[in-house]
């Protein structure tokens, strides 16, 4: 069993749809949780960075963990054309990060 | 202006060839590491540096090899001995709250 598990996708949605990425974890062990975008062609961007359960919110973007289900999502409101790329999602445990792998998404303007 | 830089963008290896992928940070960050990145799996670790002068293999170590001589440079080469080396390779710096940020990337081709 991978440590982490994403929906691969790929996602497409229109322009100003609401669109929910997600992943579970096989550890509770895990102490850090973040989410990373990347477009093609170029390394990951750091999106999002929480280490409690709840929601964190940051302009269009909110990060939910849910620890008692091993369950990440983000949350992306008024979806952009500038929003399409590649969103992985990472759980840190002892300094090394688990990647999931990837969730491909598409907004059609 | 930190960051983390990486060259180069592209590099082609001939079979039999031994390559060196450059990655330098002005962060002021221990920990660094090397991934590669495949489509459709995901970001694989390849080696991790935490201080100068030590480092660890990942779950993909064999074919290459690393260096951490300084704080902000640990170069990553591939070696003839990995079979399979065509892959975008990945360099992240840390701090120690855990969060890694990436350079751009190096796309290796064999021709």
């Amino acid at each position: 069993q991978k440590e982490v598990e994403q929906d691969p996708g790929p996602l497409s949605v229109p322009e100003g749809a609401i669109v929910s990425l997600n992943c579970t974890y096989s550890n509770s062990a895990f102490q850090y949780f973040m989410w990373y975008r990347q477009y093609s062609r170029k390394g990951p961007e750091l999106l999002m960075y929480t280490y409690s359960s709840g929601n964190k919110e940051d302009g269009r973007f909110t990060a939910q963990v849910d620890k008692s289900s091993k369950y990440i999502s983000l949350f992306i409101r008024d979806s952009q054309p500038s929003d399409s790329a590649t969103y992985l999602c990472a759980i840190s445990r002892a300094n090394n990060l688990f990647f999931g792998t990837g969730t491909r998404l598409t907004v059609i303007p | 202006d930190g960051g983390i830089t990486q060259s180069p963008k592209y590099l082609f290896r001939k079979e039999g060839q031994n390559v060196t992928l450059s990655c330098e940070q002005n962060l002021n960050h221990d920990a660094m590491y090397w991934y590669r990145q495949d489509p459709g799996q995901g970001l694989r670790l390849i080696y991790y540096s935490q201080i100068v002068n030590d480092f660890q293999k990942g779950d993909i170590a064999e074919g290459y090899s690393v260096s951490r001589e300084k704080k902000e440079s640990f170069p990553l080469t591939v070696t003839s001995a990995q079979k399979n080396p065509t892959a975008f390779y990945l360099c992240a710096s840390s701090t120690p709250q855990e969060t890694q940020y990436f350079g751009p990337g190096t796309r290796l081709l064999v021709l």
